[in-house]
C-alpha cells in the first residue's frame, strides 16, 4: 500500500528566510504525481504545486519549488522569501495514475509559523 | 474559473441522526471523491465515484455511509445514523480524467455531531 510521510509536525521561519518542509513516500507504481497542497486556517485546500513521476525537471511555481527525488522517493517543498500568508498547514499527497479510482494519499501535514 | 461548491458549509446535529452532505462537481470532470479530516489530524480517503458506481473505498467507509450522483450534477454523501465521531470536516473533490493532475476541492463541510 502507498504511503506518505511527513515527519516534521511544526516548522517555523522568520520572514523572508527559505524554509524547506520534508515528505518521504513508498510506492511500488512507476507512474504517480506529486502534490503539496496548503491548508489556511479556513480549511480550505488549495494547491501549491504538483510533480508528475515521469518528469526529472523540480517543478516551481514563483516561491515554491520542490526536490524531487525519484530514487530516494523523496519530495520536499522549499518556499523561499517566506512571506505571512504562507503560514499554514502543508500537505505532501501521492496519487497514482495506474488504478481507476486515482485518489490522493495524503500525508501527516506539516504546521509552517511565519514570524515577523 | 469552474469550482467544486459544498453544501453546507456547517451542520449540526444530533447523534443517531441522518445527514446528507452536498457537493456540485466541475461539470466537465468524471471522478468523485469523498475525504474526511477530523480536526487536527490528517485527511483521509472516504470512496471514489466513477461512470455512476463506486470505484474504491476505504475502511472508514462503512454501512453508515452512502454516495450518491442522482441527477448528474449533485454528489451526495449520506451518513446514516450519526456517531460522535463522524464530526469532522468533509470535502468533496474532482478530477477531470484519470490521467490529468490535481484533484479540486471544495470549500469543505464542517459536520458537528452532538
Amino acid at each position: 500500500a502507498q504511503t506518505v510521510t511527513q515527519s516534521q509536525p511544526e516548522m517555523s521561519v522568520q520572514e523572508a528566510e527559505t524554509v524547506t518542509l520534508s515528505c518521504t513516500y513508498d510506492t511500488s507504481e512507476s507512474d504517480y504525481y506529486l502534490f503539496w497542497y496548503k491548508q489556511p486556517p479556513s480549511r480550505q485546500m488549495i494547491l501549491v504545486i504538483r510533480q508528475e513521476a515521469y518528469k526529472q525537471q523540480n517543478a516551481t511555481e514563483n516561491r515554491f519549488s520542490v526536490n524531487f527525488q525519484k530514487a530516494a522517493k523523496s519530495f520536499s517543498l522549499k518556499i523561499s522569501d517566506s512571506q505571512l500568508g504562507d503560514a499554514a498547514m502543508y500537505f505532501c499527497a501521492y496519487r497514482a495514475l495506474v488504478n481507476q479510482g486515482g485518489k490522493l494519499i495524503f500525508g501527516q501535514g506539516t504546521e509552517l509559523s511565519v514570524k515577523p | 474559473e469552474p469550482e467544486v461548491t459544498q453544501t453546507p458549509s456547517h451542520q449540526v446535529t444530533q447523534m443517531g441522526q441522518e445527514v446528507i452532505l452536498r457537493c456540485v462537481p466541475i461539470s466537465n470532470h468524471l471522478y468523485f471523491y469523498w475525504y474526511r479530516q477530523i480536526l487536527g489530524q490528517k485527511v483521509e480517503f472516504l470512496v471514489s465515484f466513477y461512470n455512476n458506481e463506486i470505484s474504491e473505498k476505504s475502511e472508514i467507509f462503512d454501512d453508515q455511509f452512502s454516495v450518491e450522483r442522482p441527477d448528474g450534477s449533485n454528489f451526495t454523501l449520506k451518513i446514516r445514523s450519526t456517531k460522535l465521531e463522524d464530526s469532522a470536516m468533509y470535502f468533496c473533490a474532482s478530477l477531470r480524467e484519470r490521467n490529468t493532475g490535481e484533484l479540486f476541492f471544495g470549500e469543505g463541510s464542517r459536520l458537528t455531531v452532538l
